[in-house]
């Protein structure tokens, strides 16, 4: 049972434009979300979190949306630049055990 | 600011052997979480680590155990290693329950 899901493989978008990635969860317990980015052979790097109790949290270029009713949340990325071309994982926790449920992943691209 | 440290950068055991992996904290961090990353998918959470005890732990064996020291560095051992446990294993900290993890590296595992 996959409690967070990235549908989106991979996702391909022109230098300058907006990167959108996708994530849907299940269970209505998380009470926070992350979003990662993963370069070959590094680890995952933290890039942004948010609340249950938010709907939008900004950091730079980088703004995450949540959607409590539909269970969805989203990252934009805007401008969006080559060296944000990585793997993105969207994580979901609950409660003090800070155990983090990963999406499987989405392959961002920017295209110069 | 020291980030997370892991060692080593890659292994290769043989079915049936013993494997010990290694990770430092961040500085400031007294929590470490062990998460299991196979090819193609995100990371699962092993366990965690908060002042020396264990505090949650995902769906491994026993024979996946780990140690938390008093300077909050970590360590994995995992015995009767098989060939699924070839993965990359990533090593996270964090302050308390603050729900941001910061990664290392990871430890490249091929069970042979």
């Amino acid at each position: 049972d996959q409690q967070v899901k990235q549908n989106s493989p991979s996702l391909s978008v022109q230098e300058g434009r907006i990167s959108i990635l996708n994530c849907d969860y299940t269970n209505s317990m998380f009470d926070y979300f992350l979003w990662y980015k993963k370069y070959p052979a590094e680890g995952p790097t933290f890039l942004i979190s948010i609340s249950s109790i938010k709907d939008k949290n900004e950091d730079g270029r980088f703004t995450v949306f949540l959607n409590k009713s539909a269970k969805h949340l989203s990252l934009h990325i805007v401008p969006s630049q080559p060296g944000d071309s990585a793997v993105y994982f969207c994580a979901a926790g609950a409660g003090a055990t800070n155990k983090l449920i990963f999406g499987t992943g989405t392959l961002l691209a920017v295209q110069p | 600011e020291t980030g997370v440290t892991q060692s080593p950068t890659h292994l290769i055991k043989t079915r049936g052997q013993q494997v010990t992996l290694r990770c430092s904290s961040q500085s400031g961090h007294n929590t470490v979480s062990w998460y299991q990353q196979a090819l193609g998918q995100g990371p699962q959470f092993i366990f965690q680590y908060y002042r020396e005890e264990e505090n949650g732990r995902g769906n491994f064996p026993p024979r996946f155990s780990g140690l938390q020291f008093p300077n909050y560095s970590s360590e994995l051992n995992v015995n009767a290693l098989e060939l699924d446990d070839s993965a990359l294993y990533l090593c996270a900290s964090s302050w308390g329950q603050g729900p941001e993890q910061y990664f290392g590296p990871g430890t490249r595992l091929t069970v042979t």
